[in-house]
């Protein structure tokens, strides 16, 4: 089955630099790529996704990028506040013989003021 | 459409006791999920159903673990009897999917269980 690492597990950040997020992946045939993001005490809400026809994804501040080759994809934040302080998931989908999002283990990024 | 909804959102037991979580998936999607989710393990996918038949429940802990999904718009977990290392917060979501793509997935607000 599909498995997804995520790195790092923590990230701290000065408010109004980059962060970035990276994930490998291991099957072949995932095609989706959606990003979560997990506020402390609520639920995941999808920020981002890209899916395998393309290499880059932007919106406002946030970007992915996917590099089907290498297996990874990353997301970038640029200009961070903080209110993007939260839990981010990564996570790959395979409709091949198993349709069901994997996740990663999450990031906990903390933006400082 | 309210979005996916679970119930009861808090739950506290004591162990030995029967745990009864629900679901609501949104309406005219066509996949249901159940993840757990703590701070060691992150989020696990326990089971999932695609048109009401559930495909992978090897992520379900132990027999103590039992999910149905009657009809399309509900769906339950059901931990009997509960131990405290089942505490922990239960998210149901919901996807409209096919072989070869998914859409977004919807989680509920969570069901936050407490096994004393």
């Amino acid at each position: 089955g599909e498995n997804v690492e995520q790195h790092p597990s923590t990230l701290s950040v000065q408010e109004g630099d980059s962060a970035v997020i990276k994930c490998t992946y291991s099957d072949s045939a995932s095609n989706y790529f959606p990003w979560y993001k997990q506020e402390l005490g609520k639920r995941p809400q999808l920020i981002i996704d890209i899916r395998s026809n393309v290499g880059e994804k932007k919106d406002q501040r946030i970007a992915v990028t996917l590099n089907k080759t290498a297996k990874h994809f990353s997301l970038h934040i640029t200009e961070t506040q903080p209110e993007d302080s939260a839990v981010y998931f990564c996570a790959a989908y395979s409709g091949a013989g198993s349709y069901q999002l994997t996740f990663g283990k999450g990031t906990k990024l903390s933006v400082i003021p | 459409d309210a979005g996916v909804i679970q119930s009861p959102r808090h739950e506290v037991t004591e162990m030995g006791q029967e745990v009864t979580l629900r679901c609501k998936p949104i309406s005219g999607h066509n996949s249901l999920f159940w993840y757990r989710q703590t701070m060691m393990r992150g989020l696990e996918l326990l089971i999932y159903f695609n048109n009401n038949v559930p495909i992978d429940d090897s992520g379900m802990p132990e027999d103590r673990f039992s999910a149905k999904m009657p009809n399309a718009s509900f769906s339950t977990l059901k931990i009997q009897p509960s131990e405290p290392r089942d505490s922990a917060v239960y998210f149901c979501a919901s996807t409209l999917q096919n072989r070869e793509n998914t859409g977004e997935l919807f989680f509920g607000e969570g069901s936050r269980l407490t096994v004393l």
